[in-house]
């Protein structure tokens, strides 16, 4: 079935290091990835998209590739931040099964000064 | 701008009790859906709706129902409380119908439900 592997947390960095969050995907059909952050006691919030091959999403300094050939959508920030502290979350959805969503595990993020 | 609106933010619950979540999509937003995340999980589809019907069933139990209204709001209906039913409960909306695919889904902060 659809799935997602994530990289497991958690995972704690220097500021101004580089970030990367692996993250692998089962799926049927052509999905659209996904990266969401989550900020402690708040929702998820959309961080990135892709919605095929070979796009790249970016925001806030954060990127991520939709890889077909590795089924892979890694996401990366050169240099990160205090701020950046988190749970970040991949998603894909828009599958043969419907549009809901399938989340990895989550990686939480601790960035220290 | 608007964002999805869930009420309420905290319940506390005891076992074998009823709670109803309510969920207010963002406006002309047409798709809501249900997620579950447990303490240190990842968010569960529970169940979506797109114009009022159910369109996509996931691993909602069958002590909770919901439905969508035609304003587009939702409710989640929980009977018969268990203690394992203590989690964080997304709503999300989104505009893509149930016919599309891949459409990014916008969040709301999550009610969080204890059950004692």
């Amino acid at each position: 079935g659809d799935s997602v592997t994530q990289m497991e947390g958690p995972v704690t960095l220097s500021e101004e290091a580089f970030l990367t969050i692996n993250c692998t995907y089962t799926a049927t059909g052509y999905p659209s990835l996904f990266w969401y952050v989550q900020y402690p006691g708040e929702g998820l919030q959309l961080l990135l998209k892709a919605t095929k091959a070979d796009d790249k999403g970016s925001n806030k300094g954060f990127e991520a590739t939709y890889r077909k050939e590795t089924t892979s959508f890694h996401l990366e920030k050169g240099s990160v931040q205090v701020s950046d502290s988190a749970v970040y979350f991949c998603a894909l959805s828009g599958t043969n099964t419907g549009n809901q969503f399938y989340f990895g595990t989550g990686t939480s993020l601790t960035v220290i000064p | 701008a608007a964002g999805v609106i869930q009420s309420p933010r905290h319940l506390i619950k005891e076992k074998r009790e009823t709670a109803t979540l309510k969920c207010y999509p963002i406006p002309r937003h047409d798709t809501v859906y249900w997620y579950q995340q447990g303490p240190g999980q990842d968010p569960q589809f529970l169940i979506s709706f797109y114009e009022k019907m159910q369109s996509d069933k996931g691993s909602i139990p069958d002590r909770f129902s919901a439905q969508q209204f035609s304003d587009y709001h939702s409710e989640l209906n929980m009977s018969s409380l268990e203690l394992g039913d203590s989690a964080l409960y997304f709503c999300a909306s989104s505009s893509a119908g149930a016919a599309s695919g891949g459409y990014e889904q916008y969040f709301g902060p999550g009610t969080r439900l204890t059950v004692t």
